[in-house]
């Protein structure tokens, strides 16, 4: 069985610009989870997707970040614009339920890096 | 709000030998989950060991154990035998339960397993 594929796995871009990265969770996965990871740092929630719905979005900075999971599947996350803070890991994760009985499967992350 | 503290930056053990990984939190809550999560320079995380707060009794998944301690709110991992494809930074993690649960992570650990 496939894990949580993320893509890309690093990008390098300038302040300002754009980024989008993308995540395809684990199929039959109904939950999905992005993380940040500052480096040496624990992962922090971002945003978590019941199927498409956005259960628990009060981490994601709204005035720059948003998300979407069409037809709860995939999903997106975009920084628009980036910022220097903003170079971290972000991880993405699917479960198959809600809760602290379903274990999360994580991705292997995207490195980002704001010059 | 709960908060989970690995107050130890790194370890280093030599191969063969037991390690002891130490983790506090700080709750209000009675009812709650603590999870030990794996993350390999690969930076795939991995679920390692959980323990619900209702049991007393440790939980155990092949080499690794932990202390669960609930008066003194600690939660200590311990790795027997240690082998080089331990190395990897170890995270400290606690969810309590309800519709809004989420994992909130320690800073980490990063061990080294020597030849």
């Amino acid at each position: 069985e496939a894990g949580v594929v993320q893509s890309p796995r690093y990008k390098i871009i300038e302040k300002k610009q754009p980024v989008a990265f993308w995540c395809n969770p684990i199929s039959g996965h109904n939950t999905l989870y992005w993380y940040l990871q500052n480096l040496g740092q624990g992962p922090e929630l971002l945003i978590r997707y019941e199927n498409e719905e956005a259960v628990d979005d009060s981490q994601l900075p709204k005035d720059r970040f948003s998300a979407e999971r069409l037809k709860g599947v995939d999903s997106t996350l975009k920084i628009q614009p980036a910022e220097l803070g903003d170079s971290a890991v972000y991880l993405c994760a699917s479960s198959p339920g809600l809760g602290w009985s379903y274990e999360q499967y994580f991705g292997p992350g995207t490195r980002l890096t704001v010059t | 709000a709960q908060t989970v503290t690995q107050s130890q930056p790194e370890m280093s053990v030599q191969e063969a030998e037991t390690v002891t990984l130490s983790c506090t939190y700080d709750t209000s809550e009675n009812n709650y989950y603590l999870f030990w999560y794996k993350q390999p320079p690969s930076r795939q995380m991995i679920l390692v060991i959980r323990q619900e707060a209702y049991k007393q009794q440790n939980a155990t998944e092949n080499r690794f154990s932990v202390n669960f301690q609930k008066a003194a709110k600690s939660f200590s991992l311990k790795i027997s035998d240690s082998q080089l494809g331990d190395t990897a930074m170890y995270f400290c993690a606690f969810m309590k339960p309800g519709a809004n649960s989420k994992l909130t992570f320690g800073k980490g650990i990063t061990l080294s397993v020597r030849p």
